[in-house]
């Protein structure tokens, strides 16, 4: 079945530093691929979207390139801040009509000052 | 900006409870959503509606109930709760199939 692989679990940076989190997918055809953010005690929310190979997509910094060849949808920031400190879910469509979202298990994201 | 609250925000209960977890929307979208979220499993999709009175079900459904009484309101059922479903709740809603999902914050549940 269709699925989503977020090979870190904690990343640790400090301000400044450049940041990667791996997105991998297995899906057939062309699923429209997600960046969500979760900050604590809120609930998810939408950073930006995907849906043709080559595509990138952005919002706040953040970008991440649609790779039909890698099935991969990295998330990259040249250079984070404390307050980007959250837990980050990669996530594909998939299902056809519905708008189901099948996510990752995310990524921690701590940075310090 | 999309608006879903979710009553109760915490909740507390024994093995073999009734529970009702409520979500309401106030932005007219069609699709609503219940997810549980896990440490290790991230968000896994238990049931979502495509308006009133409809009901479909999602990747793990067992011991759960929903109903979408109105466009606005959507409600996860636990008639037997057990320990396993101790979790964090999100409701959320979707204008569309291809829109962007608008999150609640969340319901802790704790089952004894």
């Amino acid at each position: 079945g269709d699925s989503v692989t977020q090979t870190e679990g904690q990343v640790a940076l400090s301000e400044e530093d450049f940041l990667t989190i791996h997105c991998n997918y297995s899906a057939s055809g062309y699923p429209a691929l997600f960046w969500y953010v979760q900050y604590p005690g809120e609930g998810p929310q939408f950073l930006f979207r995907a849906s043709r190979d080559k595509e990138k997509g952005s919002s706040r910094g953040f970008e991440a390139t649609y790779n039909k060849e890698t099935t991969s949808f990295h998330l990259q920031k040249a250079s984070v801040q404390e307050s980007d400190s959250a837990v980050y879910y990669c996530a594909l469509n998939y299902g056809g009509s519905g708008n189901k979202l099948i996510f990752g298990t995310g990524t921690l994201l701590s940075v310090k000052p | 900006e999309a608006a879903v609250t979710q009553s109760p925000r915490n909740k507390v209960t024994v093995t073999g409870g009734n529970v009702t977890l409520s979500c309401r929307q106030t932005n007219s979208h069609n699709y609503m959503y219940w997810y549980r979220q896990d440490t290790g499993h991230g968000l896994r999709l238990i049931h979502y509606s495509y308006g009133a009175g409809n009901l479909q079900i999602g990747d793990v459904p067992d011991g759960y109930k929903a109903t979408r009484t109105t466009q606005e309101d959507f409600f996860l059922l636990l008639e037997l709760a057990s320990p396993s479903q101790t979790s964090l709740y999100f409701c959320a809603s979707s204008a569309d199939s291809q829109n962007t999902l608008y999150f609640g914050a969340g319901t802790r549940l704790s089952v004894l």
